[in-house]
């Protein structure tokens, strides 16, 4: 089993629907990122959450620590949100004096194709 | 700011041979991650660079290796090319936290 499992692998939407991608994992984390990757392979980090939700235009993320879930929510959706869409947890750990260091583990990803 | 910046974009390498590819990160930023993307899959931690040392590892063989240089940019170099290799190489940067700012990627092809 994977550390990082995300659902649905592919989701099709028509224009101005609401969209729920959801990450769980199954390790203790730092932080959790949701990033949006287009056909090319540049990755845009979206958020960066350890606790609760953020909101960033039509875009939500909340995450629950306790049941180690995510989901990644886009309001009324427009084609230009096709894309692939990344769960990433990071264990990152912070020698006494130091700076923050550790890994991201990602999960394979949602391919996102809204239609007009 | 340019942000993270990645070359080359893309090269065709044949098995056996030896690639370099590099990696100049986002102004302020000292730490360097390596990932590494095959073709429908999410991304793979290769390494982590901070102070010009290798300081974190994923589960790569050692003909993958790094280097950091004084001015925080970095080096990934792979010798004896497997057609496995052929992937997307991401490159993040970091500081101080837990946000990492990725670069565009080198696609690497390996024939």
């Amino acid at each position: 089993k994977n550390e990082v499992e995300q659902s649905p692998q592919n989701l099709t939407a028509q224009e101005g629907e609401f969209i729920t991608i959801n990450c769980s994992y199954s390790v203790g984390i730092s932080a959790l990122h949701w990033l949006q990757q287009h056909p090319g392979g540049g990755i845009v980090s979206l958020f960066m959450l350890s606790s609760g939700k953020k909101k960033h235009g039509r875009l939500i993320a909340t995450i629950n620590i306790q049941e180690k879930h995510s989901s990644l929510h886009i309001t009324a959706s427009h084609p230009r949100d096709s894309a692939v869409y990344i769960c990433a947890v990071g264990v990152f750990y912070v020698p006494w004096g130091g700076t923050s260091y550790g890994k991201l583990t990602f999960g394979q990803g949602t391919i996102l194709t809204v239609h007009p | 700011d340019a942000g993270v910046t990645q070359s080359p974009t893309h090269l065709i390498k044949t098995r056996g041979q030896q690639v370099t590819l590099r990696c100049s990160p986002k102004s302020g930023h000292d730490t360097v991650s390596w990932y590494q993307q095959a073709l429908g899959q999410g991304p793979q931690f290769i390494f982590q660079y901070y102070e010009e040392e290798e300081r974190q590892r994923g589960n790569f063989p050692d003909r993958f290796s790094g280097h950091q240089f004084p001015n925080y940019s970095s080096e990934l170099n792979v010798n004896a090319l497997l057609l496995g290799d052929s992937a997307l190489y991401l490159c993040a940067s970091s500081s101080l936290g837990y946000e990492q700012y990725f670069g565009p990627g080198t696609r690497l092809t390996v024939t």
